[in-house]
């Protein structure tokens, strides 16, 4: 039951904002929209999440549609150790985290 | 962020033998920890949700008696492997959650099971 859509792959300029999108059509009024990372081999990286509003740390901008069907995550400058693999998933937030399929950011030097 | 560990980060065993990998929130207390699985090249499956001082829940297709979860501090968790077999090897990875943490789940850096 996926919940989220997101390109399979994708490469970026070094140094280049890297803008990954997510599509999630189906989100409830109560889910929030979360971003992890996974660098090969290591567990899972919370980058960033938001509920309506766009949200900025110091990792990456997350743009909502008002009408909270798609965002996109902004690696605002890319670098080498920014690739991984990048999961969008919405959930309400109290309950259990469910992966996708992510998608595989590569950035080239 | 809050750091949560694993204990070991690799782990090569025989055959029939039973392993155990642990995870501990280092600097908060999880109320609510979660065990994951992830085959090569591939996404995280969630194994089990274990609240603090009950029994774990497990999802569809996992088998409770093979993987045995205990979460008997607020601060530990579990998660032993019975009986490995060559199938069972994979990257085992958990999180863990609690109140002073939002909604957030932390990660830990996980458990490369080789069964031989």
């Amino acid at each position: 039951d996926a919940k989220t859509t997101q390109p399979t792959s994708m490469d970026c300029a070094e140094g280049r904002a890297a803008n990954l999108p997510c599509n999630h059509s189906t989100i409830s009024g109560n889910e929030y929209v979360y971003w992890y990372r996974q660098i090969h081999s290591q567990g899972p990286q919370y980058i960033i999440h938001g509920l309506k509003n766009n949200e900025t740390n110091e990792m990456a901008s997350l743009i909502i549609t008002e009408d909270r069907k798609s965002s996109t995550l902004i690696l605002p400058h890319a670098t080498l150790r920014d690739t991984a693999v990048y999961y969008c998933i919405v959930f309400p937030g109290n309950e259990k985290l469910t992966f996708g399929t992510g998608t595989r950011l590569t950035i080239i030097p | 962020g809050a750091v949560v560990s694993q204990h070991p980060s690799r782990v090569i065993c025989k055959s029939g033998t039973s392993v155990k990998i642990e995870c501990r929130s280092l600097d908060f207390q999880a109320t609510t920890m979660f065990w994951y699985r992830q085959f090569p090249k591939k996404s995280l499956m969630l194994m089990a949700t274990s609240n603090e001082g009950s029994k774990a829940t497990y999802e569809q297709g996992v088998e409770k008696d093979k993987f045995l979860i205990n979460h008997a501090s607020l601060t530990l968790s579990t998660l032993t492997v019975t009986s490995a077999h060559p199938e069972d090897s994979s990257f085992y990875i958990c999180s863990a959650r609690g109140p002073t943490q939002g909604n957030e789940q932390f990660f830990g850096p996980g458990t490369r099971l080789t069964v031989l």
